[in-house]
């Protein structure tokens, strides 16, 4: 399978407890987004990587949570203190840098089957 | 406030029938409009992307509409399938190339 995977597909933890994801994108991808969705509602936008370069992350909910894509490949992210609003799928996605896609795809972004977070 | 609204209530209709999807939005100016499909326990599938100077874009029994100035992307589904059963999700391009989600709208075709 050469699609985006995501580990743990799914995390149950106790409140203040801090949980970290993985995310592994679509290997020639040099985009990597993260997202929230709670039940109801579309997919919430967090934060995103260019190779290894952070280029947006005003969006991360709080200085709990935190990404990392250290070498441009694989990327994690990290809830510290997790508190239960926390509880969510999570969601990770890879693109290629528009620039370089055809047309038609612009910023198509292939999505993986997100990591379930429960928080007690 | 910068808002992307779907139909909220899901959408029944009968196999063989055209399903349509309304997605509007405020105060955006977005240069493309996606369309992507959901099912549930998994990740959003991209469908279709238009971009603000085309009108309408197809793709097999799919069918997108973008007006500017009525700020809304009509989704039509033809002759559609039991399969077709998913939440389908409009999502626009801010800047920074990242996708704005809307809730999304609940489609049920019945045989």
């Amino acid at each position: 399978d050469t699609g985006v995977s995501q580990d743990p597909r799914h995390k149950i933890t106790k409140r203040g407890q801090n949980v970290t994801f993985r995310c592994d994108p679509i290997s020639e991808h040099n985009r990597l987004y993260w997202y929230r969705q709670t039940l109801g509602q579309g997919p919430e936008f967090l934060t995103y990587f260019q190779n290894e370069a952070q280029l947006e992350k005003s969006r991360l909910l709080s200085d709990r949570f935190s990404a990392e894509r250290p070498k441009g490949s694989f990327s994690t992210l990290e809830i510290q203190r997790t508190e239960q609003g926390d509880s969510a799928m999570y969601l990770c996605a890879s693109s290629v840098n528009p620039g370089r896609q055809p047309s038609f795809s612009y910023n198509e972004q292939f999505f993986g089957p997100g990591t379930r977070l429960t928080v007690l | 406030s910068q808002k992307i609204e779907q139909n909220s209530e899901a959408l029944n209709i009968q196999e063989g029938k055209t399903a349509t999807l309304t997605c509007n939005y405020t105060n955006y100016s977005p240069a493309y409009l996606q369309w992507y499909r959901q099912d549930p326990g998994r990740g959003p599938v991209f469908l279709l992307l238009i971009r603000e100077n085309e009108k309408e874009k197809r793709k097999e029994r799919l069918k997108v509409t973008f007006d500017t100035t009525l700020k809304q992307s009509l989704f039509h589904i033809t002759a559609s399938q039991p399969a077709d059963s998913a939440t389908y999700l409009c999502a626009l391009v801010s800047g920074y190339s990242t996708l704005t989600f809307g809730k999304g709208t609940m489609l049920l075709v019945s045989p």
